[in-house]
C-alpha cells in the first residue's frame, strides 16, 4: 500500500534558527496536506498543495510540492517557541479511494529559547 | 459550532473489556474517520466512512468495529480490549472526497486517551 515517510523524526533548534521537515511518498500523490499538533492537542490543518512544483507561504512557513508530486517539504524561518509541536504531512493518492489520507510519522520540533 | 467532539476524553480498561468511543460532528460533513496515534507511528487509519451508510477498513482495522449511526455520528467499538490497543484515538471529519480527486482537509476531535492494562 501507499507509504509516506517523513524525516527527521525529531528536531531540536534554538529560537531563531530555521527548521525543515521532508516528506516522501512511495506513490504519486493527488494532493498533500500539512498538519500541526501542539503537545497534548489534536492535529490542525495548515495547508494543502495540489499542483506539481507548487510553493505556498504562510508568514514564516514555506511549503513545497515536488515536481513529480511524490515529495514535499515544510520550512520554518526563524523559529519561535510557538512553533513547538509535531508537524505531519498527509498524502492522498488520487486513483485509489474517496479522499483517504496517509500520514507520515511526523517531525517533533522542540524550540529552545 | 463545536466542530468534532469525542467522548470520553480518558479511559482505562482491563484486558478483555469492551467499550465504545463516540464521535460527533456538526459541520454537515459526509466523511468521517477513526485514527490511532502511537509514538513514532504517526496517525494510522482504523476505519472510515466516506458517506452515511458506508464504512470501510483502513490500515489497522483488526480488533475494532465501527458504526455510522447517522450523518453526524461515527462510533468505534473495541469488543475485547488488548494492551496493544493502548493509544490515543482521534476522530476526524471532512467533505466527501471524489474518486481520484485527492482529499479535503480533515477536522479532528480532541482525542480519547485509552489505556488497556
Amino acid at each position: 500500500g501507499q507509504q509516506v515517510m517523513q524525516i527527521p523524526q525529531y528536531q531540536h533548534v534554538q529560537e531563531g534558527e530555521d527548521f525543515t521537515t521532508y516528506c516522501n511518498s512511495s506513490t504519486t500523490l493527488s494532493n498533500i496536506q500539512w498538519y500541526k499538533q501542539r503537545p497534548g492537542g489534536h492535529p490542525v490543518f495548515l495547508i494543502q498543495l495540489v499542483k506539481s512544483g507548487e510553493v505556498k507561504k504562510q508568514k514564516r512557513l514555506t511549503f513545497q510540492f515536488g515536481e513529480a508530486k511524490k515529495n514535499s517539504s515544510l520550512h520554518i524561518t526563524a523559529t519561535q517557541t510557538t512553533d513547538v509541536g509535531t508537524y505531519f504531512c498527509a498524502g492522498a493518492a488520487g486513483g485509489t479511494s474517496y479522499g483517504k489520507l496517509t500520514f507520515g510519522q511526523g517531525t517533533i520540533l522542540t524550540v529552545h529559547p | 459550532n463545536a466542530g468534532v467532539t469525542q467522548t470520553p476524553k480518558f479511559q482505562v480498561l482491563k484486558t478483555g473489556q469492551s467499550m465504545t468511543l463516540q464521535c460527533a460532528q456538526d459541520m454537515n460533513h459526509n466523511s468521517m474517520y477513526w485514527y490511532r496515534q502511537d509514538p513514532g507511528m504517526g496517525l494510522r487509519l482504523i476505519y472510515y466512512s466516506a458517506s452515511e451508510g458506508t464504512t470501510d477498513k483502513g490500515e489497522v482495522p483488526n480488533g475494532y468495529n465501527v458504526s455510522r449511526l447517522n450523518k453526524r455520528e461515527f462510533s468505534l467499538r473495541l469488543e475485547s480490549a488488548a494492551p496493544s490497543q493502548t493509544s490515543v484515538y482521534f476522530c476526524a471529519s471532512s467533505e466527501e472526497g471524489r474518486w481520484g480527486q485527492g482529499a479535503y482537509e480533515q477536522y479532528f476531535g480532541p482525542g480519547t486517551r485509552l489505556t488497556v492494562t
